[in-house]
């Protein structure tokens, strides 16, 4: 079964509105998780590195402030879309390695699309 | 910096044929090569991993991978492919950060 869980799956909102995802590490907790986007077929391109009471670290070129990432205990990382605009509506996908374990377990994604 | 290539946007096979997806890396150091697939609207799941080892690593679904040195290559294979194998496949390795670089994606296909 999925190790990590992401909500919601799919989500529509207005222009100008927040958008919040979350992504939860279901049986093993994640001091570190990853968030990426990826654009219609396109490979993934990792945004931020969340880190567990700590300010997360972003990859060059993403804002800071129009993405805003939250790692609030060991099991739960979010991604906030700041006053969306629709060139923000992509697939947005989170992952978190597991201590003893080398492969990454990823979330379900998350489309978001903006009107 | 760790990059992976896959070269080839889509593969089309016909069912019951062999599968292969290319993937080629360049790493510093020994490499952490990862193979996932993605369904459509999907997260990404886990289909295999070379850490070290023996060359041929076997994964989920029947797939199996080829680890070579001297070619820095590690494609994906499968002997005997199913319809249902039509997905978005990548190729994966891993930094010391645990942060993991992908490729451009494969779109196989398979045709009944």
């Amino acid at each position: 079964g999925a190790v990590v869980s992401q909500h919601p799956s799919r989500v529509i909102c207005k222009s100008g509105t927040s958008v919040k995802i979350e992504c939860r590490s279901l049986d093993f907790q994640a001091t570190t998780m990853f968030w990426y986007r990826q654009f219609p077929k396109q490979s993934l391109m990792l945004m931020a590195t969340s880190n567990e009471g700590s300010k997360a670290t972003y990859e060059q070129g993403v804002e800071k402030d129009k993405f805003l990432i939250n790692h609030a205990s060991l099991t739960l990382s979010t991604l906030t879309v700041t006053s969306a605009h629709p060139e923000d509506s992509s697939f947005y996908i989170c992952s978190a390695p597991r201590t003893g374990a080398t492969e990454a377990f990823f979330g379900q994604g998350t489309r978001l699309t903006v009107v | 910096a760790q990059s992976v290539a896959q070269p080839e946007d889509q593969v089309n096979v016909a069912e019951g044929n062999p599968l292969t997806v290319k993937c080629t890396y360049s790493v510093s150091g020994n490499p952490y090569l990862f193979w996932y697939v993605q369904y459509p609207n999907r997260g990404l799941q886990f289909l295999l991993k070379y850490i070290t080892g023996d060359n041929l690593v076997k994964g989920s679904y029947g797939f199996e991978a080829e680890f070579n040195k001297s070619q820095t290559s590690f494609h994906l294979k499968k002997p005997s492919a199913l319809v249902s194998d039509s997905a978005l496949y990548f190729c994966a390795v891993r930094d010391a950060f645990q942060k993991l670089v992908f490729g451009t994606g494969t779109r196989l296909l398979v045709s009944p």
